[in-house]
């Protein structure tokens, strides 16, 4: 089963870039993966599919500033132009059979 | 638009049952595999449950098997979860999904 990892932070300044990093396990280097946002007291919310091509679909009303990238098993969410509203929890998730699991999550601070 | 509303927690008992719903609307159900993942207070996502579109195919987080079942009713657009022998470490609040929609959660507290 693949195991996901995310550092636990980040920050970035308003209006600038950050990127986001999960790493996949050993051995499921090819894995799709997802990212989801959740805003402070919210819901998650789908952001995209990210293949390991670096290939990836964003859901319904994703602004263009999202992106998404892969270099072996890293996974990376790109934020550009970084907004107030940015700030939230990011997980990504992956699944293997009929299991799904997610990262344990970054915290995104705006400053 | 998409749709998912959960139903169905609220305070129960150790050792007790509970039975969650989501009903779904805005798009054609018994296209997609559904899943019911929990949040639980303070702490990250963890996937609990997961149906394919015919219930054909089904998947339990290690920490809920024996215990939880997943059930969907095509017909009605409708997914479950039967909850039993909860705990308190159940206590969170429990998001129907489908791979790109989330619902906006019901909340399960165990205590006595």
């Amino acid at each position: 089963q693949p195991v996901l990892t995310q550092s636990s932070s980040a920050s970035a300044s308003l209006g600038s870039s950050v990127k986001l990093t999960c790493t996949l396990s050993s051995g499921h280097s090819s894995y799709i993966i997802a990212w989801h946002q959740q805003q402070p007291g919210k819901a998650p919310r789908y952001l995209m599919k990210l293949e390991g091509s670096g290939s990836y679909n964003k859901g319904s009303g994703v602004p263009d500033r999202f992106s998404g990238s892969s270099s072996g098993a890293d996974r990376y969410l790109t934020i550009s132009n970084l907004q107030s509203e940015d700030e939230a929890d990011y997980y990504c998730e992956t699944w293997d059979s009929n299991t799904h699991v997610f990262g344990g999550g970054t915290k995104l601070t705006v400053l | 638009e998409v749709q998912l509303v959960e139903s169905g927690g609220g305070l129960v008992q150790p050792g007790r049952s509970l039975r969650l719903s989501c009903a779904a609307s805005g798009f054609t159900f018994d296209d997609y595999a559904m899943h019911w993942v929990r949040q639980a207070p303070g702490k990250g996502l963890e996937w609990v449950s997961g149906i394919s579109w015919n219930s054909g195919s089904i998947g339990y987080a290690d920490s809920v098997k024996g215990r939880f079942t997943i059930s969907r009713d095509n017909a009605k657009n409708s997914l479950y979860l039967q909850m039993n022998s909860l705990r308190a470490e159940d206590t969170a609040l429990y998001y129907c999904a489908k791979s790109d929609y989330w619902g906006q959660g019901t909340l399960v507290t165990v205590s006595s």
